[in-house]
């Protein structure tokens, strides 16, 4: 089983700053997806196959990463972008995510 | 619109049995693999199952192998999951979703109970 190990697990973020989260697998993955979950909703698809945002997703976001490490980063934090992020793998079975970073404004 | 209606969900004793059911609507069903997805309260995401186009293929970790089975109906855009011999540790809101090597869309999630 591939395990996705993110950091940092909570963070606080300024209005205008930058943010860089990061996944680091266990063994090399193809990809990294990941996904945006707001307090009381359903996640939602964010990134993904590392690099593409999913529709509707502001391009103050970014996605990058290779084999077993991977980052989403956020140019300038927005109060919007408050939320917990997932990474995800699917280059094999089990499918596993990460346990999630909590981003907070500050 | 891609819409996935999670239905099912309720109180449960240890050992018994539940069936979720998911609603699909918005795109061609039967073109998508798709799966079932928990969250546990106030914990991560855990894949459940996958199944492929024509529900011949089917996957799930450890934790539900045996135990857990998704099936599907084309005909009718729906998406099931039969829960025998809960646990506890079942509890967990079940997202339905549609799936390539990511999940792109998600339903509401239909909470299930595991309690005497």
């Amino acid at each position: 089983e591939i395990v996705l190990t993110q950091s940092p697990t909570t963070m606080a973020a300024s209005p205008g700053e930058k943010v860089t989260l990061t996944c680091r697998a266990s063994s090399s993955v193809s990809y990294m997806h990941w996904y945006q979950q707001r307090s009381g909703a359903s996640p939602k698809l964010w990134i993904y196959e590392t690099s593409k945002l999913a529709s509707g997703v502001p391009n103050r976001f970014s996605g990058s990463g290779s084999g077993t490490s991977y980052s989403l980063t956020i140019n300038s934090m927005e109060t919007e972008d408050a939320a917990t992020y997932y990474c995800q793998q699917g280059s094999s079975y089990p499918v596993t995510f990460g346990s999630g970073t909590k981003l907070e404004i500050k | 619109e891609v819409q996935l209606v999670e239905s099912g969900g309720g109180l449960v004793q240890p050992g018994r049995s539940l069936k979720l059911s998911c609603a699909a609507s918005g795109f061609t069903f039967s073109n998508y693999y798709m799966a079932w997805v928990r969250q546990a309260p106030k914990k991560g995401l855990e894949w459940v199952a996958t199944i492929s186009t024509s529900g011949s293929r089917t996957y799930y970790p450890d934790s539900v192998k045996g135990r857990f089975t998704i099936s599907r109906d084309n005909a009718k855009s729906s998406l099931y999951l039969q829960m025998n011999s809960l646990k506890s540790e079942d509890t967990a809101t079940y997202y339905c979703a549609r799936r390539l090597d990511w999940f792109a869309y998600w339903g509401q999630g239909t909470l299930v109970t595991v309690s005497s």
